[in-house]
């Protein structure tokens, strides 16, 4: 079966604190790929991140960052400092093949 | 065009009407996908295409329910005979590498009363 469990369904934090979105998800293909989306209030999805199944580095993008942990079948968000335009939904998604599973969304709220 | 572009973006309909909704993905993306989105909720698959050919529908609700791809680019998504439980938002979605990422569009948002 394939699915993704986005286990927090809302988060909120008061601005520049750090905060941890999880992402779990379950596959049996060996090769896949996992991506992280943000929805903010006015709707669109805005695509923030890639990462296939064989890089389990780690990235940084300014105040982003991702761990991919293939052990735990674990796909985590953090966002450091986190500002008020950080408020949206994140969704986690995987892409095994053409196929894509999106998890239900972590809301977050971020507080001035 | 530069990004996937949906229309209408917004359409209130009565109960019992047909609807159809517009996808025109990014040029030379050779798949394309429909979800649906209700007030609050995640992503719902309905539908997805592989040049013209939808090899996977298993998302579509009801047989009201039908979409079409024509020249392996505009997709239109068709709900017949409305009901209040389709309104939500309809996002499609185009990606060019079978491994690459999905690009959505604004959406269509749908009301039925």
């Amino acid at each position: 079966a394939q699915k993704v469990t986005q286990a927090q369904t809302e988060i909120s934090v008061v601005e520049k604190e750090d905060v941890t979105l999880d992402c779990v998800y379950e596959t049996r293909d060996t090769t896949y790929y996992l991506f992280w989306y943000k929805q903010p209030p006015s709707g669109e999805l805005v695509f923030l991140i890639r990462r296939n199944s064989f890089d389990e580095q780690n990235e940084i993008s300014g105040r982003y960052s991702w761990n991919f942990q293939k052990s735990t079948s674990s796909f985590n968000f953090t966002i450091t400092a986190s500002q008020v335009v950080d408020s949206a939904v994140y969704f986690c998604a995987l892409g095994p093949g053409n196929q894509f599973y999106f998890g239900t969304g972590t809301s977050l709220t971020v507080i001035p | 065009g530069a990004g996937v572009s949906q229309s209408p973006s917004n359409k209130v309909t009565e109960k019992g009407k047909d609807v159809e909704l517009r996808c025109d993905p990014i040029s030379g993306h050779t798949a394309l996908y429909w979800y649906r989105q209700s007030l609050g909720q995640g992503l719902e698959f309905l539908i997805y295409f592989q040049g013209n050919s939808a090899p996977d529908k298993s998302g579509l609700p009801s047989d009201r329910f039908s979409a079409e791809r024509t020249g392996g680019s505009v997709s239109t998504l068709t709900i017949q005979r409305t009901q209040q439980e389709d309104s939500a938002v309809y996002l499609c979605a185009s990606r060019f590498p079978p491994t690459g990422e999905l690009f959505f569009g604004e959406g269509s948002r749908l009301t039925v009363l």
